[in-house]
C-alpha cells in the first residue's frame, strides 16, 4: 500500500519568505511526527500529534514555526520567516497508533534550503 | 523519563567482520526499542523492533539486537559486514503516550 508521501521534496526559499511543507501519512494511522535532520545530525522532535488530541508542541524550536492536521489525516508545518538555520530535511512519520510498541513509518522528507 | 544514548558516533569495520553499533536507554516504563537505518540520500527504513517478546530479536539483512534489561542496552551486531550496510544507524525508545526519542545516531562505515 502507498506510505508516508511528503511535498515538495525540495523547496529553495528565501530568508524571510514563508514556506509549507506538506505530510500525507498513511491511511488509518492516528499519530503523525514531525521532525528535523541538519546536515550530519540526528532527528529533532518537533510535534507530534494524536488522533483528537492536542498536539505536543513541545520540540518546536521557536514561534515561528507552527502545525496542523486536519481531519485527522494530511499535516502542515508552516515556517514563518524563514532563517538560514531553518535549512534541513524535515521529515513527517506516521504511527497505526499511540501505542510505543508500534514503529513509525517514515516519508521521504522535504529538503528546505534557505538562501 | 526517556532518553537514549549511542555510544559511539562513528564505527568503521572492514568488509567481511563483525558489527557492533551500541545502545543505551533509560526509561521510566516498559519500553519498545527500535533501530532504523539511513543509507545516504534514503529514507529511514526500519531494521528491528524490541517490543518485550523475545530479547534478542532479528531483523532484515542479518541485523540482530538484544535486549539487556539489567544493562539497559540494546546493541545492534552482524556478524559479517558487507559494503551495503554503510548508512547511519538510529536506535530508538518509545513508550505508550510518550513521544519517541531518537539516538544521535552512528554512521558505519565499510572498507573493502
Amino acid at each position: 500500500g502507498a506510505g508516508v508521501s511528503q511535498s515538495p521534496s525540495n523547496k529553495v526559499t528565501e530568508k524571510g519568505k514563508d514556506v509549507e511543507l506538506r505530510c500525507d501519512p498513511i491511511s488509518g494511522h492516528t499519530a503523525l511526527y514531525w521532525y528535523r535532520q541538519s546536515l550530519g545530525q540526528g532527528l529533532e522532535f518537533l510535534i507530534y500529534f494524536q488522533g483528537n488530541s492536542a498536539p505536543d508542541k513541545s520540540g518546536l524550536p521557536s514561534d515561528r514555526f507552527s502545525a496542523e492536521r486536519t481531519g485527522g489525516s494530511v499535516s502542515t508545518l508552516t515556517i514563518q520567516r524563514t532563517q538560514q538555520e531553518d535549512s534541513a530535511v524535515y521529515l513527517c512519520a506516521s504511527r497505526i497508533r499511540d501505542r510505543g510498541s508500534y514503529e513509525q513509518y517514515f516519508g521521504p522528507g522535504t529538503r528546505l534550503t534557505v538562501t | 523519563a526517556q532518553s537514549v544514548t549511542q555510544l559511539d558516533s562513528h564505527v568503521s569495520v572492514s568488509e567481511g567482520t563483525p558489527v557492533l553499533l551500541r545502545c543505551n536507554y533509560s526509561s521510566s516504563y516498559s519500553p519498545s526499542l527500535f533501530w532504523y537505518v539511513q543509507h545516504p540520500n534514503k529514507g529511514l527504513q526500519l531494521l528491528l523492533k524490541y517490543t518485550s517478546a523475545a530479547t534478542l530479536v532479528k531483523g532484515i539483512n542479518g541485523f540482530e539486537a538484544e535486549f539487556k534489561k539489567s544493562e539497559t542496552s540494546f546493541h545492534l551486531t552482524k556478524p559479517s559486514a558487507h559494503m551495503s550496510d554503510a548508512a547511519e544507524y538510529f536506535c530508538v525508545v518509545s513508550s505508550t503516550g510518550f513521544k519517541t526519542i531518537f539516538g544521535a545516531g552512528t554512521r558505519l562505515f565499510v572498507k573493502a
